[in-house]
């Protein structure tokens, strides 16, 4: 079945830098969409990008669909304590039928 | 507007009870997907639910664990008989279509540990 995978798992960012975060999946996607769960908290959705080599910017926050619509990125500028929480990416086949298949999530810990 | 709504937060059974999930939609949603998140894991799909209708419960275990979505009423995840290993929490999110066309929107999940 669909796989899809984020590295990496934990990603510990001192306050101010930059980092990235990376989604492979093993077929091809319709789509794929971006959430963020605060700890104790639950998803809560960041964006969705549906074209070939689409790139979207929310202020500090880049995201890119791979030319091949198989892998995915975020990168995060600047980081700030209020980005800590466990980064997940969740693709659509719609080949698999109309579910979204999430990765294991990118747990980011921010040093003050 | 509320949001996703479930209960219980929490809920604690022992082994060989049953347990009981409900999840209430954004209004007006009518796709409904129940997923599974043990910790510092990912969200595994369970069950997608469109109004009365089960369309692909292909991540469900096929023994103890039920759902529905009624016409009336919430979704209800249903588990019975659980074991320690059902220990996790249970995320339910809604959406107005497929999510072909957008966003699903979670619920603050519910927490359920067995004895």
């Amino acid at each position: 079945g669909q796989q899809v995978m984020q590295i990496p798992q934990y990603q510990h960012v001192q306050e101010g830098e930059d980092f990235t975060t990376y989604c492979n999946s093993s077929t091809t996607l319709s789509n794929i969409q971006w959430y963020k769960q605060r700890p104790g908290g639950h998803p809560v959705f960041l964006i969705q990008l549906v074209k070939s080599g689409e790139v979207k910017k929310q202020k500090r926050l880049t995201f890119q669909f791979g030319e091949a619509k198989k892998n995915s990125s975020l990168h995060i500028t600047a980081t700030q304590t209020t980005d800590v929480g466990t980064y997940f990416c969740a693709g659509l086949n719609k080949a698999a039928g109309n579910k979204l298949t999430f990765g294991g999530g990118t747990r980011v810990l921010v040093k003050p | 507007n509320a949001g996703v709504m479930q209960n219980p937060r929490h809920l604690v059974r022992r082994r060989g009870q049953e347990a009981r999930l409900r999840c209430s939609p954004v209004k007006g949603h009518s796709h409904v997907y129940w997923y599974r998140q043990l910790p510092e894991e990912g969200l595994k799909f369970m069950v997608y639910l469109q109004k009365e209708n089960i369309i692909d419960e292909s991540g469900m275990p096929k023994e103890r664990f039920s759902a529905e979505f009624p016409k009336e009423g919430p979704s209800i995840l249903r588990i019975q008989q659980v074991v320690r290993g059902d220990s996790a929490a249970y995320f339910c999110a809604s959406s107005p279509g497929t999510v072909n066309t957008g966003e699903l929107f979670f619920g603050e999940g519910s927490r359920l540990t067995v004895l």
